[in-house]
């Protein structure tokens, strides 16, 4: 049950596109599309941004979108704003029938 | 609304135990499995256990299995976790999430476990 692998920061200026990668296994998010991405500002609690890699639950901006490749999946956030600052986490479930979250990253709005 | 609600946090001995409660409303409890997760101290998220929507399978990390025990009485809306030996390691606030397909939809504030002589 290792963690899913993200970089531990990611910086961009207001307006501009950020990136976020999720690197997993072929037991997790290479098998399924059971990708889900959080937003977490410091101080509160998680909140869902993505699940099933791509879909956007109701009142999420349409500047966040999903995607996978292989074991790889990718979270995008267009036209940066100042309150997208936050922590980011990818969760994937596993062949285990368990769940398993990344270390997180950063996102710093210059 | 939903919400959820969670207490019992607190202040704990090592080897000792501790019994977490989560308070849901604004949907049909019985109808959803449950997730306990937890974050220790600017750390990030960990996945603990699951519990399906009428207690019939629990699922677990592996750094807990044997320790702690996720279970819900859907008569009071209440999801709880039992945590017994426990360790520094624990150490964490413990979040309760609804599952909706395979993802966590709604999530409590989550309550503080520290553990320390």
């Amino acid at each position: 049950q290792s963690a899913l692998t993200q970089p531990p920061s990611v910086s961009g200026s207001p307006g501009q596109s950020v990136t976020i990668s999720c690197t997993g296994t072929s037991s997790d998010v290479g098998n399924y599309n059971r990708v889900s991405w959080y937003q977490q500002p410091p101080g509160t609690a998680p909140k869902l941004m993505i699940y099933e890699v791509s879909n956007r639950p109701s009142g999420v901006p349409d500047r966040f979108s999903g995607s996978k490749s292989g074991n790889t999946a990718s979270l995008t956030i267009s036209g940066l704003q100042a309150e997208d600052e936050a922590d980011y986490y990818c969760s994937s479930y596993t062949s285990s029938s368990t769940w398993v979250f990344g270390g997180g990253t950063k996102l710093t709005v210059l | 609304q939903v919400q959820l609600v969670e207490s019992g946090g607190g202040v704990v001995q090592p080897g000792g135990s501790l019994r977490l409660s989560c308070a849901a409303s604004g949907f049909t409890f019985s109808d959803y499995g449950m997730h306990w997760v937890r974050q220790a101290p600017g750390k990030g998220l960990e996945w603990v256990t699951f519990i399906r929507y009428d207690g019939s399978n629990k699922y677990y990390t592996d750094s807990v299995k044997g320790r702690i025990t996720v279970s819900r009485d859907n008569s009071k809306n209440t999801l709880y976790l039992q945590m017994n030996s426990l360790r520094a390691e624990d150490t964490a606030i413990y979040y309760c999430a609804r599952r909706e397909g395979f993802y966590f939809d709604y999530w409590g504030q989550g309550t503080l476990v520290t553990v320390s002589s």
